[in-house]
């Protein structure tokens, strides 16, 4: 089963309106990560927290960490067009190798009404 | 930074005709490689990922292959396409050391199977 899962799965705001996205996750880590898709495009990475932080700002956006209620938020405030995307949370995994990979979540779908 | 290449960006091909897709990445030396798959308004399935050339893991069983046969080059192939095949494929790299580094992505092959 995915190690992130986002909520809402979708979600349509006004732009200048705040979205907030959420993200639950199932085992210990030592980060997350936060990135945006837009339309048939590749991710892009936003931003990441620490298991040791429990807030980040970065412009717009801010993330926090609840490592005791394994979740994670995405708030981007005075939301804009261009914010419309969809949005995973990412933390790492061990795999079977002992190598680490990113497990994503199903993500959130914003759209940003002008 | 690094930058990812994908070709083709579209691709649609007959059920149990061969594929190749391509990924290469300027900007790092000896990266992480992965292949992903994305179904429609889903997260992201890791195929495939590498940590050198002639290194490949799998993480799931499937009808597709992978090779890296320069440090940064990354083939997705399959001898015989399925219907199941079909879906966006992203490349993404990542600079190898520490747990906070980011994956960055290509803008991805949408592969439609007809």
């Amino acid at each position: 089963s995915q190690q992130g899962e986002e909520d809402p799965q979708a979600l349509s705001i006004q732009e200048g309106e705040n979205a907030t996205m959420n993200c639950s996750y199932k085992t210990s880590i030592n980060n997350l990560q936060w990135y945006r898709q837009n339309s048939g495009r590749g991710l892009v990475h936003l931003i990441l927290i620490r298991s040791n932080e429990r807030e980040k700002h970065s412009g717009r956006l801010r993330v926090t960490l609840d490592t005791s209620k394994k979740s994670s938020s995405l708030l981007i405030t005075a939301s804009r067009a261009a914010d419309t995307a969809s949005y995973f949370c990412a933390t790492v995994r061990s795999m079977d190798t002992g190598r680490r990979a990113l497990t994503f979540g199903s993500g959130t779908r914003l759209q940003v009404q002008p | 930074s690094q930058t990812i290449h994908q070709w083709p960006a579209t691709l649609v091909q007959p059920v149990g005709s061969p594929l190749s897709l391509e990924c290469t990445v300027e900007g790092t030396s000896n990266p992480n490689l992965y292949w992903y798959r994305q179904a429609a308004g889903r997260g992201l399935q890791l195929l495939f990922y590498s940590v050198g050339i002639g290194q490949i893991s799998s993480e799931v069983p499937q009808n597709l292959s992978a090779s890296r046969p320069q440090d940064r080059q990354f083939i997705l192939s399959s001898k015989k396409l399925l219907l199941s095949d079909s879906g966006f494929y992203l490349c993404a790299c990542r600079v190898p050391g520490g747990v906070g580094q980011p994956q960055h992505f290509g803008d991805g092959t949408r592969l439609s199977i007809l």
